[in-house]
């Protein structure tokens, strides 16, 4: 099916290590985003992707990085892994005004 | 004062209930809005967009008041499949022209 693929689902972390969450839409989309979920606060934007080859920082990205690798790929890591980013990571893509979301990831550091 | 705000409940209703939700954005400039339908440990999902007119869609209803900058949700005769986090969702200025969502309000509708 048509949509947003995320992986891993779950991943739990020791402080320090890094890792990579991967994301891939097949809707020939431009827009792709790297999205939070902590309680209370809602969805925070941590970087996105208007186009292909192009990335901006969104409300939170310390401690992270991204990569557009082509235009269905946009990948989201965390270079040294802490506490303070056990979340939900949700990445979507976007078509006019209407967001898809991937499944989600959700990390533990501990 | 955060850019968008929401009640974040919970809400508690009776089966059958009608149920209305208040969002408030504060950027008078906000051209798009949303509602998005999230349940428990899932994506969120677009519900509906919501028009300067006002729209409907089945038992939903969704309202913009720009004078006062919130948008509503109202939801009638409720399902037990109605329980989920409503989510308000407005286009914003930063981070080229993208989206802020509300945290949410939680709806559960109870048999």
């Amino acid at each position: 099916n048509a949509g947003v693929t995320q992986t891993p689902k779950f991943q739990v972390l020791k402080t320090g290590q890094s890792m990579t969450l991967q994301c891939a839409q097949d809707m020939n989309h431009n827009s792709m985003y790297w999205y939070r979920q902590d309680p209370g606060m809602g969805l925070r934007l941590i970087y996105y992707s208007a186009s292909e080859g192009t990335t901006d920082k969104g409300e939170v990205p310390n401690g992270y990085n991204v990569s557009r690798l082509n235009k269905r790929e946009f990948s989201l890591r965390l270079e040294s892994a802490a506490p303070s980013q056990t979340s939900v990571y949700f990445c979507a893509s976007i078509f006019n005004y209407g967001y898809t979301f991937g499944s989600g990831t959700r990390l533990t550091v501990v | 004062r955060k850019e968008v705000e929401q009640d974040p409940g919970p809400f508690n209703v009776p089966e059958g209930a009608t149920v209305a939700f208040n969002c408030t954005y504060s950027n008078s400039a906000s051209q798009s809005f949303f509602w998005y339908r999230q349940d428990c440990r899932k994506e969120p999902k677009l519900l509906m967009s919501v028009y300067s007119s006002g729209n409907e869609d089945g038992r939903f209803t969704a309202q913009l008041n720009r004078a006062s900058q919130y948008i509503s949700l109202l939801i009638r005769d409720s399902k037990l499949s109605d329980s989920a986090t409503y989510l308000c969702v407005v286009n914003s200025d930063n981070y080229g022209q993208n989206f802020v969502f509300g945290p949410g309000t939680r709806l559960s509708v109870l048999p």
